[in-house]
């Protein structure tokens, strides 16, 4: 089955550390995305991807660096430079071509707590 | 810009019963798109239901209709008979103009709802 694929799902960090986020499809999907998720509230976008090796700050970039070298792979690395980094953090994905409706796939999200 | 509003943090609806949550948003784009997604306690957001700003008759997936109201910039998800697994975070969201992955999309709030038995 395709999907999207979060590893890990509980994260702890300790302050001044750095972590990464896996995010893996096997859509085929061109877009990936990466939003961030505090208790009570929506998504913010962190950065997304439209294809290999391109990707684009969101509205909270700062203190967050991705990578796209492939185009099943988009994971997150949560710099020491993030003050509040404990949040619930969601990949989804976005297939660049006219479909439906052109909304996304999420995938199970992965829980960071920093301690 | 655009702007996605919830206005209701939270509601309690007998199991059963109809419920209707409301999304309002704010657009100067012709074309966009309005989904729903439900977020149960596991985190995971599930594709519920979407409305083009083009299209004429409102939304319909089997208990989910989205009442689609243009002129007055609404977009509300109504539940038919609600069960208890209807319990969860409900996110109302607006695609941009274009039909590029470059037009993102941007979420309220949320709603909390809870289903009582």
């Amino acid at each position: 089955d395709g999907g999207i694929t979060q590893s890990p799902k509980y994260l702890f960090r300790k302050e001044g550390q750095n972590v990464t986020l896996s995010c893996e499809q096997n859509l085929n999907h061109d877009a990936m995305y990466w939003y961030r998720q505090d208790p009570g509230q929506g998504l913010r976008l962190i950065y997304y991807s439209q294809i290999v090796n391109d990707f684009q700050k969101g509205d909270i970039a700062e203190g967050y660096s991705v990578s796209r070298e492939k185009k099943e792979s988009f994971p997150l690395t949560v710099t020491s430079a993030q003050k509040n980094p404990t949040a619930f953090y969601l990949c989804a994905t976005r297939i660049d071509r006219v479909v439906d409706n052109y909304g996304y796939t999420f995938g199970s999200g992965t829980r960071l707590t920093v301690v | 810009a655009q702007k996605i509003t919830q206005t209701q943090p939270g509601m309690f609806v007998q199991e059963k019963e109809a419920v209707t949550l409301d999304c309002t948003y704010d657009t100067s784009d012709q074309s966009y798109g309005l989904f729903w997604y439900k977020q149960p306690s596991s985190g995971e957001m599930i594709f519920l239901i979407y409305q083009g700003s083009y299209d004429e008759q409102n939304a319909t997936e089997g208990r989910y209709s989205l009442n689609f109201q243009k002129a007055r910039k609404s977009a509300n998800l109504v539940i038919s008979a609600s069960q208890l697994g209807d319990s969860a975070m409900y996110f109302c969201a607006m695609r941009g103009p274009g039909y590029s992955s470059a037009s993102k999309i941007i979420f309220g709030s949320g709603t909390r709802l809870s289903i009582r038995p």
